[in-house]
């Protein structure tokens, strides 16, 4: 089975300087996906940002982007010029192509602090 | 909005009882799932359902059981609750039909107390 490993439980960063959260998974599997959400105190589920395995170029939303290395199974987001808003539980999540519209695997988060 | 509505928002109960959670899937979306978080927790996948048949099955116990009707909306039953029940019980769609592997869109959420 499939594991997504955030090894962060908090992090904080200064507004309008830029951070980046860790995820790491494990997984036998050649294609995938991979997802990062946000979780702001409202508790809503949002989708950031997500990347498709069989591509080399890294995905980038505005400020956010990440860092996709598949070799390492890994899957850093970087976020740039922070905002108070983007203060929120972020959690990495994988998903297997193999057999089509399969659940997500969730890490357990990381809750990021913005210091204005 | 994601477009993906759940009801109760919140619920309060109290152990041994039987609760019902609602979830209407974004329009067009053939595939539901549930999901649970306990406090300051990850969310754990409890079951997933496809066009009104089970699809997988996550760490789901057998006081819980789930439904989807034909009308794609779908049902999560608890009984016999216990405190530990106590989370946020979310429910996701994805699958229209004709589009590739889409991302799952969450809704708000059912807020479950068991006192």
């Amino acid at each position: 089975a499939q594991t997504v490993t955030q090894s962060q439980p908090e992090m904080s960063v200064q507004e309008a300087e830029t951070v980046t959260l860790s995820c790491t998974y494990d997984t036998s599997e050649s294609d995938y996906y991979l997802f990062w959400y946000k979780q702001p105190p409202s508790r809503q589920m949002i989708l950031v940002i997500r990347q498709e395995a069989y591509k080399q170029q890294n995905a980038t939303e505005n400020r956010f982007s990440v860092n996709f290395q598949k070799a390492a199974k890994s899957f850093s987001l970087k976020i740039s010029d922070s905002q108070l808003g983007d203060a929120a539980m972020y959690f990495c999540a994988y998903r297997s192509a193999n057999s089509g519209n399969t659940p997500l695997v969730f890490g357990k988060g990381t809750r990021l602090s913005v210091i204005a | 909005d994601s477009g993906v509505t759940q009801t109760p928002k919140h619920l309060i109960t109290a152990t041994g009882q039987r609760v019902t959670l609602r979830c209407s899937p974004r329009s067009g979306d053939l595939s539901v799932y549930w999901y649970q978080q306990s406090l300051d927790q990850g969310l754990q996948f409890l079951i997933q359902y496809y066009n009104g048949e089970e699809r997988a099955k996550g760490n789901i116990l057998e006081r819980f059981s789930a439904q989807q009707f034909p009308d794609l909306h779908s049902e999560l039953n608890l009984s016999s609750l216990e405190l530990g029940d106590s989370a946020l019980y979310f429910c996701a769609s994805s699958a229209r039909p004709g589009v590739g592997n889409s991302p799952l869109h969450f809704g708000n959420g059912t807020r479950l107390t068991v006192t």
